[in-house]
């Protein structure tokens, strides 16, 4: 069973408009979460991380929310640019040896 | 070079063959990992590395052989590989302490199994 979901595999944006692409856990022990975005082959890029201490982290035109009841987090892009059309994933931390747990992912597509 | 670098970035191989992967990471981590990426699938850990102990093995099949000679080089040994293991393998690396979880990917190869 998934313990990091990404239930939307694709997202389609028009460019300047904002992107929410979403993100589901089931294990209350996760408590620092991941953002990587990947364009086609390459490797997963590091974009933006929480802590679980946190509800809120913003770095430039992305920004990371996480609601811990609802085991739920979200990462908004605004403005979002036809550069930005990727796949995101979404990840968690899987134990003490540095594991991340991965979500499936989601298509991004922003539209001039 | 900076950051992770991997060889070759592209594979094909037939089933009866041998071969392997090569990763090298430029960023003074002390952890390594292989990952397994198929279609619509999540990223599957396969392997971990820490301070060039073997950490964690994800259930994998003893046709691919990791090998750690140092926190800077990891392989992945392929022998009498299936059709189903064609896939993106990425190999990352990260500094484990303090409390920071963020992984470095390098850019892949690609196998193919015919």
């Amino acid at each position: 069973d998934q313990q990091v979901k990404q239930n939307s595999p694709s997202l389609s944006v028009q460019e300047g408009r904002i992107s929410i692409l979403n993100c589901d856990y089931t294990n209350s022990m996760f408590d620092y979460f991941l953002w990587y975005k990947k364009y086609p082959a390459e490797g997963p890029t590091f974009l933006i991380s929480i802590s679980s201490i946190k509800d809120k982290n913003e770095d430039g035109r992305f920004t990371v929310f996480l609601n811990k009841s609802a085991k739920h987090l979200s990462l908004h892009i605004v403005p979002s640019q036809p550069g930005d059309s990727a796949v995101y994933f979404c990840a968690a931390n899987g134990g003490s040896q540095g594991n991340l747990i991965f979500g499936k992912g989601t298509k991004l597509s922003v539209k001039p | 070079e900076t950051g992770v670098t991997q060889t070759p970035r592209h594979l094909v191989m037939g089933m009866t063959n041998k071969k392997s992967l090569k990763c090298e990471q430029h960023l003074g981590h002390n952890a390594m990992y292989w990952y397994k990426q198929s279609a619509k699938k999540p990223l599957e850990l396969m392997f971990v590395y820490n301070f060039k102990e073997q950490t964690e093995n994800n259930s994998v099949p003893s046709r691919f052989s990791p090998e750690c000679p140092n926190s800077s080089h990891l392989f992945l040994h392929l022998h009498t590989l299936q059709p189903e293991d064609s896939a993106l393998y990425l190999c990352a690396s990260s500094q484990t302490s303090g409390g920071r979880w963020e992984q470095f990917f390098g850019p892949g190869t690609r196998l193919t199994v015919l």
